[in-house]
């Protein structure tokens, strides 16, 4: 097992171009997430998904965004008409939910987006 | 709003003394806490958690302390060793509204020989 896998690592891009991102989960973990990181803050909820279903959105999550996973393993992250403000580092994440438990979740190194 | 604030932006500590990070937050309907360490260019990685039933956890070198009447917890690190510097997130979740982290913005440790 390699960990969460994300991709690409870097990508830089004008404004008002879309954006896709990559996450391959931990392949056990059934919950996925994502996560945004700006400069000098700690990781911010986007959304998660419990197999193929998208079960929570924060209000950050903006309609510009959008996020899949289709068969319940990997998911892409959309971003479209990217803006300035959307430059940070977006974190996928996986854990294992077993009834009650949900073990804690697993970072990958995350893509971090420039806008231009 | 900041649910979680680690109030301490960053903190040096020589090689062998005692670390100890702390973190506030303010809902009280937050059972599970957890502790992330972050090196530069990675992602968060998992260290240690408590749920809101114990008031203590160990994990070789990390302890960490929760005292839910002062809604705070704290991370020991002891010894200290310079392979520990990085920032440290505390992480907050109440599991009966959805499983999204609240993160505090992080203490960066810098551990000198």
């Amino acid at each position: 097992d390699t960990g969460v896998s994300q991709n690409p690592r870097h990508k830089i891009t004008k404004r008002g171009q879309n954006v896709t991102f990559r996450c391959d989960p931990i392949s056990e973990h059934n919950r996925l997430y994502w996560y945004r990181q700006t400069l000098g803050q700690g990781p911010e909820f986007l959304t998660y998904f419990q197999n193929e279903a998208q079960l929570e959105k924060s209000r950050l999550l903006s309609d510009r965004f959008s996020a899949e996973r289709p068969k319940g393993s990997f998911s892409t992250l959309e971003i479209q008409r990217t803006e300035q403000g959307d430059s940070a580092m977006y974190l996928c994440a996986s854990s294992l939910a077993v009834g009650s438990y949900n073990s804690p979740l697993h970072f990958g190194n995350g893509t971090r987006l420039t806008v231009t | 709003d900041q649910q979680v604030k680690q109030n301490s932006p960053s903190l040096s500590v020589q090689e062998g003394r005692i670390s100890i990070l702390n973190c506030d937050y303010t809902n009280s309907m937050f059972d599970y806490f957890l502790w992330y360490k972050k090196y530069p260019a990675e992602g968060p990685t998992f260290l240690i958690s408590i749920s809101s039933i114990k008031d203590k956890n160990e994990d070789g070198r990390f302890t960490v302390f929760l005292n839910k009447s002062a809604k705070h917890l704290s991370l020991h690190i002891v010894p200290s060793q310079p392979g520990d510097s990085a920032v440290y997130f505390c992480a907050a979740r109440n599991s009966n509204s959805g499983y999204a982290l609240n993160f505090g913005k992080g203490t960066s440790l810098l551990v000198t020989p």
